[in-house]
């Protein structure tokens, strides 16, 4: 699996947009970039995930850079109950034959305030 | 969307007993379910795999006469941990690979041994 790198914390204001980085330098051409999070105490939450082009969804915005080697997740209106851990993973996709397991890095504590 | 419903999502048993946490894959098929072991403040780390009609694969330093995993079927993954003692003790949770959602997470088993 490509290794990914996210800061260990960030915080937002409520209302806000919140931008969380992600880099995946080592990423190969048929990875995708997916997204979870986890409230305290849940299973993870599937957000979004995209290969190469830009995605958005209900939840968020998934911006890839040109050469894939980095993302941004964007909550666009951050609430408090987006409050939690925010994981980027890279793979292939599930649909695929190469899915194989996930392997979860430390995440980004994301903590939206008042 | 896809669901995997995990129980019980929260059990307390005694030291030496055994415990048995079920996933089932709601509305669609589950051919591969992936366990999971989450302690304080830490990420997952992934214990096992199991598919459906072979034996769980099972991560280095997991026991597998401790944790033993059964696919009955093509919705259903159990973990069972056996000889519970306080040190296994942590939230599990199980994922299965989606197409639409990349993988898929259980709510998550809170286990206590006392």
């Amino acid at each position: 699996d490509a290794k990914t790198t996210q800061p260990p914390s960030m915080d937002c204001a409520e209302g806000r947009a919140a931008n969380l980085p992600c880099n995946h330098s080592t990423i190969s051409g048929n990875e995708y970039v997916y997204w979870y999070r986890q409230i305290h105490s849940q299973g993870p939450q599937y957000i979004i995930h995209g290969l190469k082009n830009n995605e958005t969804n209900e939840m968020a915005s998934l911006i890839i850079t040109e050469d894939r080697k980095s993302s941004t997740l964007i909550l666009p209106h951050a609430t408090l109950r987006d409050t939690a851990v925010y994981y980027c993973i890279v793979r292939g996709h599930a649909g695929g034959t190469s899915y194989g397991k996930l392997t979860f890095g430390q995440g980004t504590i994301l903590t939206v305030h008042p | 969307g896809a669901v995997v419903s995990q129980h019980p999502s929260r059990v307390i048993c005694k030291s030496g007993t055994s415990v048995k946490i079920e996933c089932r894959s709601l509305d669609f098929q589950a051919t591969t379910m992936f366990w999971y072991r989450q302690f304080p403040k830490q990420s997952l780390m992934l214990m096992a795999t199991s598919n459906e009609g072979s034996k769980a694969t099972y991560e280095q330093g997991v026991e597998k006469d401790k944790f033993l995993i059964n696919h009955a079927s093509l919705t259903l993954s159990t973990l069972t941990v056996t000889s519970a003692h306080p040190e296994d003790s942590s939230f599990y949770i199980c994922s299965a690979p989606h197409l639409n959602y990349g993988y898929t997470f259980g709510s998550g088993t809170r286990l206590t041994v006392v």
